[in-house]
C-alpha cells in the first residue's frame, strides 16, 4: 500500500507561486500515476491534472493549462505540483492521489493528507 | 467537460436505515465511475470502482450499480462511521470529473 505524504500548509500572496510536494513510501512510485485534486472551504473536488513518471506524461486541466505544472523527483519519489498567479480563489487543501498509470479508467486509491494554500493580501 | 450531477445533496437518515445515492453524468460513461467517502478534515477513501466493484477492505455493506450515464451507491444498513460526505467521479475522459457531494447526516 502505496502512502503518499504532503508538505506544510502554505500562506502566500495573490500574485505569487506555490510549490507542494507529494512524497511516496511504500510502493514502486513510477508504476502509478499522481492527480493533483483541490477543495477549496466546504466545495466539492476538483481534478488539476496529474504525471505519469514512468511515462514521462503530463495531463493538465484545461481551466489550469499554463499556470499549473507537475514535476517529479524519481529518485526520492516525490512529486511537485506548482501553481504560479495565485488569487483568493485558488484558496484550498490540495491533494495529491495516487492510482494507476492510466488517465482513463483512473480511481484514486491512496491519498496524501492533504495541504492547504491560503492566498492572501 | 462531462458534469456529474450527484442527488441528493444532502440527507438525514438513522442508524440501520437503507440509503442510496445518485450521481447522473451529462453523456454515457460505460461504467467508468468511482465513489468516494469523505469525513471531515480528512483526505476521500475510495469505496468503490467501476461502479460496482468493491474495493478490498470496505464493508459489505457498500454497493454500486449503474451503466451509461445513471449510477447508485447503496449502504444497505448504515452504521454511525457512515456519516460523512460521499462524492462519484467520472474516470471515461479527462478532465476527470467529481460529483458534488452527498452529505449523509444523523436524523
Amino acid at each position: 500500500q502505496v502512502q503518499l505524504v504532503q508538505s506544510g500548509a502554505e500562506v502566500k500572496k495573490p500574485g505569487s507561486s506555490v510549490k507542494v510536494s507529494c512524497k511516496a513510501s511504500g510502493g514502486t512510485f513510477s508504476s502509478q500515476s499522481i492527480s493533483w485534486v483541490r477543495q477549496a472551504p466546504g466545495q466539492g473536488l476538483e481534478w488539476m491534472g496529474g504525471i505519469i513518471p514512468s511515462f514521462d506524461t503530463t495531463n493538465y486541466a484545461q481551466r489550469f493549462q499554463g499556470r499549473v505544472s507537475f514535476t517529479t523527483d524519481e529518485s526520492s519519489s516525490t512529486t511537485y505540483m506548482e501553481l504560479t498567479s495565485l488569487r483568493s480563489e485558488d484558496s484550498a487543501v490540495y491533494y495529491c492521489a495516487g492510482g494507476p498509470p492510466t488517465w482513463l479508467q483512473l480511481c484514486f486509491e491512496n491519498w496524501g493528507q492533504g495541504t492547504l494554500v491560503t492566498v492572501s493580501s | 467537460d462531462i458534469q456529474m450531477t450527484q442527488s441528493p445533496s444532502s440527507l438525514s437518515a438513522s442508524v440501520g436505515d437503507r440509503v442510496t445515492i445518485t450521481c447522473r453524468a451529462s453523456q454515457s460513461i460505460n461504467s467508468y465511475v468511482n465513489w468516494y467517502q469523505q469525513k471531515p478534515g480528512k483526505a476521500p477513501e475510495l469505496l468503490i470502482y467501476a461502479a460496482s466493484s468493491l474495493r478490498s477492505g470496505v464493508p459489505s455493506r457498500f454497493s454500486g450499480s449503474g451503466f451509461g450515464t445513471d449510477f447508485t451507491l447503496t449502504i444497505s444498513t448504515l452504521q454511525p462511521e457512515d456519516f460523512a460526505t460521499y462524492f462519484c467521479q467520472q474516470s471515461y475522459r479527462t478532465p476527470l470529473t467529481f460529483g458534488g457531494g452527498t452529505k449523509v447526516e444523523i436524523k
